[in-house]
């Protein structure tokens, strides 16, 4: 399996620009995750599916944030406007499974610059 | 705020020596991971260890966890250049999320 796949690997955009990150999971797996990494907050939860409908968004920061995922095999995270703070690595990762110490599957991560 | 606090923030080593890092958590948790991150990566499982557990081994880490104390500890034993990495511990909460600490740089000196 070639992992979760993200894209695209860096992203470098205008305020104002609207940003759609895309992950693909590792096939079979339910759940999948959005996550935010910054120096100042850390790795946080934006959002998470199972089974491709969204179970909790309370980590989305605001309403310019959307996160869908049409089928099991692709999931889009969408920031419009971009604002300069959403400047970040977004990370993806899929799970079989949630509770009970099932291991996360991060990808490689997407590395966004707003200008 | 974040459930797993670590400490160090940075550790720097020797190669040959061993690494120890902590996690201090606040509620009670179903069971702690480690998951280490190569710069410019996304994050690997290392180990989980379960809270009816206190000790947990696989290859060079050992991990150990005291609930009473509300802490985890990871331990790399006789460290190499490559263990050089952010490690985080991630608590699992009642929900199932995975809760991740702000992590400890490590760097390993050839």
């Amino acid at each position: 399996d070639a992992g979760v796949i993200q894209s695209p690997r860096h992203e470098v955009t205008e305020m104002g620009q609207e940003v759609t990150l895309r992950c693909k999971p590792i096939s079979g797996h339910d759940y999948l995750f959005w996550y935010r990494q910054t120096m100042m907050r850390g790795l946080e939860l934006l959002i998470y599916f199972n089974n491709n409908v969204p179970i909790d968004d309370s980590g989305m920061p605001e309403d310019r944030f959307s996160a869908k995922m049409p089928n099991a095999s692709f999931s889009t995270l969408k920031i419009q406007p971009s604002e300069p703070r959403d400047s970040a690595v977004y990370f993806c990762a899929s799970s079989y499974g949630l509770a009970g110490g099932e291991t996360q599957y991060f990808g490689p991560g997407t590395r966004l610059l707003v200008l | 705020s974040q459930q797993g606090e670590e400490d160090p923030q940075a550790l720097s080593i020797q190669e040959g020596e061993n690494a120890t890092m902590n996690c201090s958590y606040k509620t009670s948790i179903n069971n702690l991971q480690w998951y280490r991150q190569n710069s410019g990566r996304g994050l690997v499982h290392l180990i989980l260890i379960r809270s009816n557990e206190r000790e947990k081994h696989s290859g060079r880490l050992r991990v150990t966890l005291d609930t009473s104390k509300k802490s985890s500890s990871l331990l790399i034993t006789a460290s190499r250049a490559a263990d050089t990495a952010s490690y985080f511990c991630a608590t699992e909460s009642n929900t199932g999320k995975l809760i991740f600490g702000q992590g400890t740089t490590l760097q390993v000196k050839p």
